[in-house]
């Protein structure tokens, strides 16, 4: 089992702020590190996948970023709205599994 | 669009009452996956298949048990349910592997509840 571990918990934002979060896993036996949006109700959502240190992802207000080398990935909302609410999961690929983190449930505040 | 469905959104079982749960992906995935979701915890691997017939154990298969006799279809038993089984189950699937990078897509998750 691996321990991947999200910072913060939770996380209250206002509309228009900007905010980050971090997935810390171990450095071994790594193959990749994905990112997925899971809104109340809805089904987990891929958003990026990263597999080689220094990797960088954008998709429109969100960007991730990849460390390979020291085991973290930070995730960078621009400018949060309202539809940003969710939590965000990481997940590491090691070995022929997932390993999900516990996330960081956002909530941006209109 | 990739589909993957559940066959309940939301289900009520006795204690020792055999459980099971459907999962159908629409996209020829080699990968099926199941999960539980429980709060204050990460989601966590019960079993996963990466082929018709084949299975894996996760990190969790303590009382359950899966069945893959066709490639789009994925089932997870509860031999005899307990309470401590009531949880948030989500299936997911996968293409084949690809160094790692196969995105997992994911049903609604069934709500199990064991009285």
């Amino acid at each position: 089992i691996l321990n991947v571990e999200q910072s913060p918990q939770s996380l209250h934002v206002q509309e228009g702020d900007s905010t980050n979060f971090t997935c810390s896993f171990p450095s071994s036996n790594f193959y990749a590190l994905h990112w997925y949006r899971w809104e109340t109700a809805k089904s987990p959502e891929a958003l990026f996948v990263m597999t080689l240190n220094g990797d960088e992802k954008k998709k429109g207000r969100i960007s991730a970023t990849l460390n390979t080398k020291e085991g973290y990935s930070y995730l960078y909302i621009k400018g949060s709205q309202p539809e940003d609410s969710a939590t965000y999961l990481c997940a590491p690929r090691a070995g022929n599994q997932f390993y999900f983190g516990t996330g960081t449930s956002l909530t941006v505040i209109p | 669009d990739v589909k993957v469905t559940q066959s309940s959104r939301y289900l009520v079982k006795r204690t020792g009452e055999k459980v099971f749960l459907e999962c159908v992906q629409d996209m020829d995935h080699e990968n099926m996956f199941w999960y539980r979701q429980d709060p204050g915890l990460g989601l966590r691997l019960i079993y996963f298949s990466y082929d018709v017939k084949m299975k894996e154990k996760g990190d969790i298969p303590e009382g359950y048990s899966v069945s893959r006799e066709k490639k789009e279809r994925f089932s997870l038993i509860l031999e005899s349910a307990s309470t401590n089984q009531t949880s948030m189950y989500l299936c997911a699937s996968s293409l084949i592997w690809a160094g790692g990078t196969d995105t997992q897509y994911f049903g609604p998750g069934t709500r199990l509840t064991v009285l």
